[in-house]
């Protein structure tokens, strides 16, 4: 079935550094999306994706829509303690059935 | 203000116990999902519903039972037959217009077993 893979699985990192992630697919998505999840909390939509090389922006997040539709990046600039939690990629199912696809999350840890 | 409400945050299961977890959403939205999230890993889907009174198993529905008599309502009965409960479990809602709709999600309810 449909996979999405992320990485890094774990990052730890100095508060102000910028963070580059990524998400692989073997197959093609035409929408790509982007949660954070914070501790003990379900998770948020930061962007959503639609169109192949599309770049989006939210404060100081960006994400892009690799061209090939198998993959897509999320960077953070400077970040910042709150940054810290679970970021998921996630895609519709090849099925028509309303049904998402996640990644395995990536956890990033920010250093004060 | 709409939204996805979750009840409780902790529950606490004992061996041979079924319990329900509760999920409600004010946002009038057709479909409902529940999720498992065990550490390090991804959300699995248990069970979803596209529409009140119909409801499809996901990748891990053993275990668990669902109902949807109501839109505004989904909850989820852990069984004593799910062997390994202990999880933070994730109700999302999102509208039905196409293929597939945005997940809105609600804050979770993590279960422990006594």
């Amino acid at each position: 079935g449909q996979q999405l893979n992320q990485s890094p699985q774990s990052m730890f990192i100095q508060e102000g550094e910028d963070v580059s992630m990524n998400c692989t697919s073997s197959s093609i998505f035409n929408t790509w999306l982007w949660y954070k999840q914070d501790p003990g909390e379900g998770p948020v939509l930061l962007i959503a994706l639609y169109k192949a090389g599309e770049l989006t922006s939210n404060g100081r997040l960006t994400a892009q829509f690799g061209t090939t539709r198998k993959d897509s990046f999320l960077n953070i600039s400077a970040s910042i303690p709150s940054d810290v939690g679970i970021y998921f990629c996630a895609g519709p199912g090849s099925s028509n059935t309303g049904k998402l696809i996640f990644g395995q999350g990536t956890t990033l840890q920010v250093k004060p | 203000d709409g939204g996805i409400t979750q009840s409780p945050k902790y529950l606490f299961r004992k061996e041979g116990q079924n319990v329900t977890l509760s999920c409600e959403q004010n946002l009038n939205h057709d479909a409902m999902y529940w999720y498992r999230q065990d550490p390090g890993q991804g959300l699995r889907l248990i069970y979803y519903s596209q529409i009140v009174n119909d409801f499809q198993k996901g990748d891990i529905a053993e275990g668990y039972s669902v109902s949807r008599e109501k839109k505004e309502s989904f909850p989820l009965t852990v069984t004593s037959a799910q062997k390994n409960p202990t999880a933070f479990y994730l109700c999302a809602s999102s509208i039905v217009r196409g293929s597939w709709e945005t997940q809105y999600f609600g804050p979770g309810t993590r279960l422990l077993v006594l």
